[in-house]
């Protein structure tokens, strides 16, 4: 059982530089999430989306894009890296609109900005 | 908005019960979840709390008082692998889980 895959799994990348996160499910669920940990600050919801063809923002959208072209598929965009953006990302997919659901996450993807 | 606390650490001993409290002000409250973490790891799913009362899943009870914002999970006999950070997470206006800061509980024989 997959569940949920992201890659790649570590990454570092120079400032400026542009990076896709990619995350898929094979739990066939409708709701799709990102979120980014910081050391002592929590999850931060990036940006999420209710079903193929529907993404909104979280709490901490900008310098980031999606889309939700496929229910399996939910990619995380990075158009011009920044320190800031040093974090673990976490993918994680929902049957419901967690109304009485739970998350499951994927294994993170570890992105350092230099 | 919405704001999440709880401690952000916590120490006990194996064997023993140790209280993890959160308290939410949020709009739009659509229940109330606990997750653990281990270093390194993604969270997993350890209780969901919607109604006021108490949760029992095993070692672990959650609870919830939605009139006071408060919640607490209750993890008794503790063990060695209990060590690992317990993230509260409040489901706001049914959309998305926005988290608490989390506590590391650490677990010393």
């Amino acid at each position: 059982n997959a569940g949920v895959t992201q890659t790649p799994k570590f990454r570092i990348l120079k400032i400026g530089q542009s990076m896709t996160l990619q995350c898929a499910q094979d739990m066939n669920h409708n709701y799709m999430y990102w979120y980014r940990q910081d050391p002592g600050m929590g999850l931060k919801l990036i940006y999420y989306s209710v079903g193929a063809g529907i993404t909104d923002k979280g709490e901490v959208p900008n310098g980031y894009n999606v889309s939700r072209s496929t229910t399996e598929d939910f990619p995380l965009r990075l158009e011009l890296a920044a320190p800031s953006q040093t974090s673990v990302y976490f993918c994680a997919s929902s049957e419901t609109g967690l109304a009485a659901g739970e998350l499951f996450f994927g294994e993170g993807s570890r992105l350092t900005v230099l | 908005g919405q704001n999440i606390d709880q401690p952000t650490e916590m120490t006990a001993t194996e064997g023993a019960i140790v209280q993890i409290n959160c308290t939410y002000q949020t709009s739009g409250f659509n229940g109330l979840f606990w997750y653990q973490q281990h270093a390194g790891e993604a969270p997993t799913f350890l209780s969901y709390n919607v109604l006021d009362g108490l949760e029992e899943k095993g070692r672990f009870s959650s609870f919830l008082s939605r009139s006071k914002g408060y919640s607490y999970l209750l993890l008794k006999e503790l063990q060695m692998k209990d060590s690992a950070s317990y993230l509260c997470a409040v489901n706001q206006a049914g959309t998305a889980l926005i988290f608490g800061k989390g506590t590391t509980l650490s677990v010393s024989s």
